[in-house]
């Protein structure tokens, strides 16, 4: 099956810094990768997502990168600030799945004022 | 429009107790999910439906039943409760593409 890793697993910038978050999937097959947002105690929130035939994505300040020679997928955020505190996760589906999604691990941002 | 609701927010069990947790969602979405979310290890798929009348295994299914009620609801059972099974469960639903979480449920197991 799918095997999505995340790195980091923490990240601390400045405020007003940009931020990256990658990740690599196993499964060439995959054609769908969202990327969600979670704060503390609350449910993941899907912030922006690349399908399989696009190599970015953009929406405002984040942006998403997509690789399918190397299998990779990396989430861009520039200008953070405070508010963009949270667990970053991706995920990756493969085609005729039941758009079943494979999570990354997470990533912890920490954005500093 | 509520989106993927849960219930109850929070439960304490001990060991051995059954219960279910409920999920709902009004988005008309054909497929829905179950995954419990530990501290350090993300959102792991336990069983999830693609349609209505259909259930399958996710990742780790051990100690744990569905039931696709109808197309709006999907609940979680745990016969008989276990310290392994403290986690926070999540339900999400999705229609062809995006897909969406519920509040979750903080489960303790004594």
């Amino acid at each position: 099956g799918e095997n999505v890793e995340q790195h980091p697993s923490t990240l601390s910038v400045q405020e007003g810094d940009s931020a990256v978050i990658k990740c690599t999937y196993s499964d060439s097959a995959s054609n769908y990768f969202p990327w969600y947002k979670q704060e503390l105690g609350k449910r993941p929130q899907l912030i922006i997502d690349i399908r399989s035939n696009v190599g970015e994505k953009k929406d405002q300040r984040i942006a998403v990168t997509l690789n399918k020679t190397a299998k990779h997928f990396s989430l861009h955020i520039t200008e953070t600030q405070p508010e963009d505190s949270a667990v970053y996760f991706c995920a990756a589906r493969a085609s005729g799945s039941a758009r079943q999604l494979t999570f990354g691990s997470g990533t912890q941002l920490t954005v500093l004022p | 429009n509520a989106g993927v609701t849960q219930t109850p927010k929070f439960q304490v069990l001990k060991t051995g107790q059954s219960m279910t947790l409920q999920c709902a969602q009004d988005m008309n979405h054909n497929s829905m999910y179950w995954y419990r979310q530990d501290p350090g290890m993300g959102l792991r798929l336990i069983y999830y439906s693609a349609s209505e009348g259909t259930t399958d295994k996710g990742e780790v299914p051990n100690g744990y039943n569905v039931s696709r009620l109808n197309k709006r609801e999907f609940s979680l059972r745990l016969e008989s409760a276990a310290p392994s099974q403290t986690s926070v469960y999540f339900c999400a639903s999705s229609g062809t593409v995006e897909q969406y979480f519920g509040p979750g449920t903080r489960l303790t197991v004594t």
